[in-house]
């Protein structure tokens, strides 16, 4: 299966600062997403690029997606403590079926 | 309030006693589907239902069954379960638009430990 990968697998950084958080994937897709999951629970939709977009903004959020590198990257701009969590990119392949395949993730700490 | 809800949320179990770790969504959403979660792995997919009376494996489908009898609920069962299947599990559906582009919501999780 086409899992992703993220990069880095951890990311420190002090509250207002930047997170940046990279993606890589192997084949094909219709999208790219991305979730995020507080310590020890559910995944919670972040935002959705298609395979025909570049780039998405939502908030403070910003996707983009490269299809000829297979990657993608999020950035949390002026980030705050209560961002502090495991980020996860997610791929479907290109064949019209519902499944989903997640990266390890990366972990954010913001430091207040 | 629209959810996915898992029960139970914490298990600890010996090896070999079956169970079961339930699953149901509000939402009236056709597909479903099992993750389990482990250090360095990420999620990987353990079993998907496209529609009641459908489902089909995931990545990693080995020591679990699953049924669809009714679209709300998609039950996870471990008929003999094994120290290696302690592990963080995820039910999830697919969200509104999501027949096109796939958004999943997620349960809250199981942590199941096999003694």
């Amino acid at each position: 299966s086409q899992q992703g990968e993220e990069d880095p697998q951890a990311l420190s950084i002090q509250e207002g600062e930047n997170a940046t958080m990279n993606c890589s994937y192997k084949t094909s897709i219709n999208n790219l997403q991305w979730y995020r999951q507080n310590s020890g629970r559910g995944l919670v939709h972040l935002i959705l690029i298609r395979s025909n977009e570049r780039e998405k903004h939502s908030g403070r959020l910003r996707v983009t997606l490269d299809t000829s590198k297979k990657s993608s990257s999020l950035l949390i701009t002026a980030s705050r403590a209560a961002d502090t969590a495991s980020y996860f990119c997610a791929t479907d392949e290109r064949t019209g079926a519902n499944n989903l395949f997640f990266g390890t993730g990366t972990r954010l700490t913001v430091i207040p | 309030e629209a959810q996915v809800t898992q029960n139970p949320r914490y298990l600890i179990t010996v090896t070999g006693k079956k169970l079961t770790v339930t699953c149901s969504q509000n939402m009236n959403h056709e597909y479903m589907s099992w993750y389990r979660q482990d250090p360095g792995l990420g999620l990987r997919q353990i079993y998907y239902s496209m529609n009641v009376e459908v489902t089909d494996k995931g990545d990693v489908p080995e020591g679990y069954k699953v049924s669809r009898k009714e679209k709300r609920n998609f039950p996870l069962i471990l008929e003999s379960p094994s120290p290696n299947q302690t592990s963080l599990y995820f039910c999830a559906s697919i969200g509104p638009g999501g027949q096109r582009y796939n958004e999943q919501f997620f349960g809250p999780g199981t942590r199941l430990t096999v003694l």
